[in-house]
């Protein structure tokens, strides 16, 4: 069973607020993934880290930001809230080693957020 | 771009029944994931297909891949109410794009007793 956990699960917030969605996970993986998923649909990545202070984009435009100083802990924050960012985000992770194919990811329990 | 497609995407059963569930890919692949999800919670990995004629089995669910055809499909065995939930793959693009998973939209499972 993976050890991968997000905080909050659950966030209404007001538009305008900056928030930080958390993730953190135990299993020492050095690759680190956020998604968007709306519900009962499709996931779309929107950042990926290879490890310590490395930080991409996804393939879906997004404008959250997300940092990595230490492997274990990949968080997202959203300077200004908007109700569009309504969404449910999904944290995963990956073990990776240069030269060869990633394995299995391994997703947390999900934030839902709200932007009213 | 990779591009990849579920069909269908909403799928009602009876129990007992059995149905399979298709999952084709645009580019050369030959990495291919499975994971399921229950309303309102994460996903969770069920197979990790690796290469071409791959075939895994777990239950009643059994998943295989066809590289040449860039066709996966997951077989449901006798189907029981417990297997309701959405079923996702996802395909790694080792090419182009660093590893990444690009996912299908999900096909919504519904067994009915």
């Amino acid at each position: 069973e993976a050890d991968i956990y997000q905080t909050p699960r659950y966030l209404v917030i007001g538009t305008g607020k900056k928030i930080t969605l958390e993730c953190s996970q135990t299993m020492g993986h050095d690759k680190m993934y956020w998604y968007q998923q709306d519900p009962g649909m499709e996931l779309h990545l929107i950042h990926y880290s290879y490890g310590v202070n490395s930080t991409e984009k996804g393939d879906l435009s997004s404008e959250s930001t997300v940092s990595r100083i230490r492997t274990e802990h990949f968080p997202l924050t959203l300077e200004s809230a908007r109700p569009s960012h309504t969404s449910q985000y999904l944290c995963a992770s990956s073990e990776y080693f240069f030269g060869r194919r990633t394995d299995t990811q391994y997703f947390g329990p999900g934030t839902r957020l709200t932007v009213l | 771009e990779l591009k990849v497609e579920q069909n269908p995407l909403f799928l009602s059963m009876q129990e007992g029944k059995n149905y399979t569930i298709y999952c084709n890919y645009s580019t050369t692949s030959d990495r291919l994931y499975w994971y399921r999800q229950d309303p309102g919670k994460s996903l969770e990995s069920l197979f990790v297909l690796l290469s071409n004629g791959a075939v895994k089995q777990e239950g009643r669910l059994m998943a295989s891949l066809d590289t040449k055809a860039r066709l996966s499909t997951l077989h449901i065995t006798a189907a029981v109410h417990d297997l309701s939930a959405t079923y996702f793959c996802a395909v790694e693009d080792g090419v182009n794009a660093g590893n990444m998973l690009t996912f299908g939209g999900g096909t919504r499972l519904m067994v009915k007793p």
